[in-house]
């Protein structure tokens, strides 16, 4: 079956304790990107990488670090995490195209920082 | 990027009715791609429409683009209550910007 699968689903740390979560993908997309979603803000792109080795910032890329080793996985690092960052986590892939194309998204990840 | 914005924020409506939501964009967009999310859940993308095209059906969703003003509707016909979610439009303008950027969503509710 074709899917984003996210690791955790569920998250609850303290501040300043690193932490990754990871992103696979099975349909051999070269685009992957991680958002964030707010009650009230919507959903805002964290990072993005159009393949391998090729990523960039989003609207909020500060307190966050991704790496892109890998084409079916996008892990998104919290290297000292801090009460803000406290969120809906979502990672997405799609074929890259230049003229876009749809996202298909994992199931979220509910990160809470104490 | 800016977000784009959705209208209404939330909508009620009975089962069997119409859902209209509406979205404003901000850039010039190569295409303009309509989701859906269940409470909590991962979105599903619904539509995507480019920015050569002025209407695109699916189903019962219909998809319209107005370039010129710079906003897209969502038109859900004869609707179920397993429609009730909320509905984001995200905007994909390309030309050196691989960001899709989403508005805040319309949270539809339908009746039974």
């Amino acid at each position: 079956e074709a899917q984003v699968t996210q690791n955790p689903r569920y998250l609850i740390t303290v501040t300043g304790k690193k932490l990754t979560v990871t992103c696979s993908q099975n349909m051999n997309h070269e685009y992957m990107s991680w958002y964030r979603q707010d009650p009230g803000l919507g959903l805002r792109q964290i990072y993005y990488s159009m393949n391998v080795e090729v990523t960039d910032k989003g609207d909020v890329p500060e307190g966050y670090k991704v790496s892109r080793k890998e084409k079916r996985n996008f892990p998104l690092i919290l290297e000292s995490p801090s009460p803000n960052q406290t969120s809906l986590y979502f990672c997405a892939s799609s074929l890259f195209s230049l003229t876009g194309s749809e996202q298909y998204f994992g199931p979220g990840t509910r990160l809470t920082v104490t | 990027s800016q977000q784009g914005e959705e209208d209404p924020q939330a909508l009620s409506i009975q089962e069997g009715e119409n859902a209209t939501m509406n979205c404003s964009y901000k850039t010039s967009i190569n295409n303009l791609q309509w989701y859906r999310q269940n409470s909590g859940r991962g979105l599903v993308h619904l539509i995507l429409i480019r920015s050569n095209e002025r209407e695109k059906h699916s189903g019962r969703l219909r998809v319209t683009l107005d370039t010129s003003k710079k906003s897209s509707s969502l038109l859900i016909t004869a609707s179920r209550a397993a429609d009730t979610a909320s509905y984001f439009c995200a905007e994909y303008s390309g030309a050196g910007s691989y960001q899709l950027t989403f508005g805040k969503g319309t949270k539809l509710s339908v009746i039974p």
